[in-house]
């Protein structure tokens, strides 16, 4: 069973502060995808990365996959309050299907 | 465009009891797929049904079943509702291109008594 490992799975800190939240699998994925969940609302995808190495950024959060296509990481830069909510990774495997990740549970305070 | 919808968006039902939960795609997205969210295993994926044919299926007991209609509007059945059974049902849709990327409707959440 292909597997996606999240850490940590709770994260509490203070507005203005870096965080990092990672993605790991034994497994190779096609591609990797973040999604972030608000309370009351589905996920919403915030970037997918597809190439081994490649970094993308989004505002003050920059994703990575790794060289291997077995992890991804997503760094937050001076966290803020409305970046609150549950990140979840979900990677494309060889057979096309979906794995999602049991999510990071963020809480940013003012 | 309007985004994935789902009805209802709350219900609250008894043990032994079935309850039918219904997803409208994006315009234009043939593909439909169904997870359950809980707390303590995430989310897990349910079915997916691609122009009215199941796809793929998850680990899931027969009590749970899917169909999905000729205007690629889905619904999902949960039979003999357990206590375990509380949790978000969320379904998701995805345009043609192949990039597996899904828009998710906001849930409902089921609550079993």
């Amino acid at each position: 069973t292909q597997l996606l490992e999240q850490s940590p799975q709770f994260l509490s800190i203070q507005e203005g502060e870096n965080l990092t939240v990672y993605c790991n699998s034994s497994s190779v994925f096609s591609s990797l995808q973040w999604y972030r969940q608000e309370p009351g609302e589905g996920p919403v995808l915030l970037v997918t990365v597809v190439t081994g190495g490649e970094v993308k950024k989004l505002k003050r959060l920059t994703f990575q996959f790794g060289d291997a296509r077995k992890d991804s990481s997503l760094h937050i830069t001076a966290a803020q309050p409305g970046d609150t909510g549950l990140y979840l990774c979900a990677g494309n495997n060889q057979g096309g299907k979906l794995i999602f990740g049991q999510g990071t549970e963020l809480s940013v305070k003012p | 465009k309007a985004g994935v919808t789902q009805t209802p968006r709350y219900l609250i039902k008894t043990r032994g009891q079935q309850v039918t939960l219904s997803c409208s795609p994006i315009s234009g997205h043939r593909s439909v797929s169904w997870y359950q969210q809980t707390p303590g295993q995430g989310l897990q994926f349910l079915f997916e049904y691609f122009s009215e044919t199941q796809r793929n299926k998850g680990n899931f007991p027969g009590r749970f079943s899917g169909r999905q209609f000729s205007n690629s509007r889905s619904e999902m059945n949960v039979s003999t509702l357990e206590l375990g059974d509380s949790a978000l049902y969320l379904c998701a849709s995805s345009s043609p291109s192949g990039a597996n990327v899904l828009t998710f409707g906001a849930g409902s959440r089921l609550t079993v008594l």
